[in-house]
């Protein structure tokens, strides 16, 4: 497809699992960003890869969240024993620019509900 | 913590009217300024940006107005449509970082 694609869409998993999520960035875009965006809420900042470095990850909320893009295309967020807290939907985002960019191509989202 | 917010939650608008969405911001270094679309289910659309350089960037349908000395971002949007429907989120980069950091969000609401 053209756009971001991101899978799952939605997620159910009980307090303790671990769950992985996957984002399909734009062909050749070189910036990804993952976001977390609670209920009402705008998105938070959690990571960013410029081709599989991670430049930043000051936005992950724990060491039960890590990030990564090892061949610089298609990325996994996983969250280890997951908590009710971390039920948000997490927005995936490309760029085919490299810093100071503010046209973003996001995802639709995978919607993570942990009970 | 977060540095831009908005002034309402939700903003009802008659169908043809036009809309303002305003956001205010508290970081005085912040230069890059960029205005987001999100419809129900769907990720952040970019719809426009603006640079502290200026202070008006027209797009189609859409206006942004940056006042530096009150910092103070808005976004008209002409003649509002249906289609207009969704959260507006007002974000900016800070000065040197990557990152874009996104406000609360102002839901538009067309009445018929």
């Amino acid at each position: 497809g053209a756009g971001v694609s991101q899978s799952p869409r939605y997620k159910v998993a009980k307090r303790g699992q671990d769950v992985a999520l996957r984002c399909d960035p734009i062909s050749g875009h070189v910036s990804l960003f993952w976001y977390q965006q609670a209920l009402g809420q705008g998105p938070e900042f959690l990571t960013y890869f410029q081709n599989e470095a991670q430049l930043d990850k000051s936005g992950l909320p724990s060491d039960r969240f890590f990030a990564e893009r090892p061949e610089g295309s298609v990325s996994t967020l996983k969250i280890q024993r997951t908590q009710q807290e971390d039920s948000a939907v997490y927005l995936c985002a490309s760029s085919p620019q490299t810093g100071d960019t503010g046209e973003l191509f996001f995802g639709e989202g995978s919607r993570l509900t942990v009970l | 913590g977060e540095s831009v917010g908005l002034h309402l939650p939700t903003l009802s608008v008659q169908e043809g009217d036009n809309s303002i969405i305003n956001c205010a911001y508290s970081n005085s270094a912040s230069d890059y300024f960029i205005w987001y679309k999100q419809e129900s289910g769907k990720g952040p659309q970019f719809i426009i940006d603006i640079r502290s350089n200026m202070d008006k960037r027209q797009g189609q349908r859409v206006t942004v107005l940056l006042n530096k000395t009150v910092k103070h971002l808005s976004l008209q949007i002409a003649a509002t449509q249906p289609g207009d429907s969704a959260v507006y989120f007002c974000a900016e980069i800070p000065n040197r970082d990557d990152k874009i950091i996104f406000g609360k969000g102002t839901r538009l609401h067309i009445l018929p």
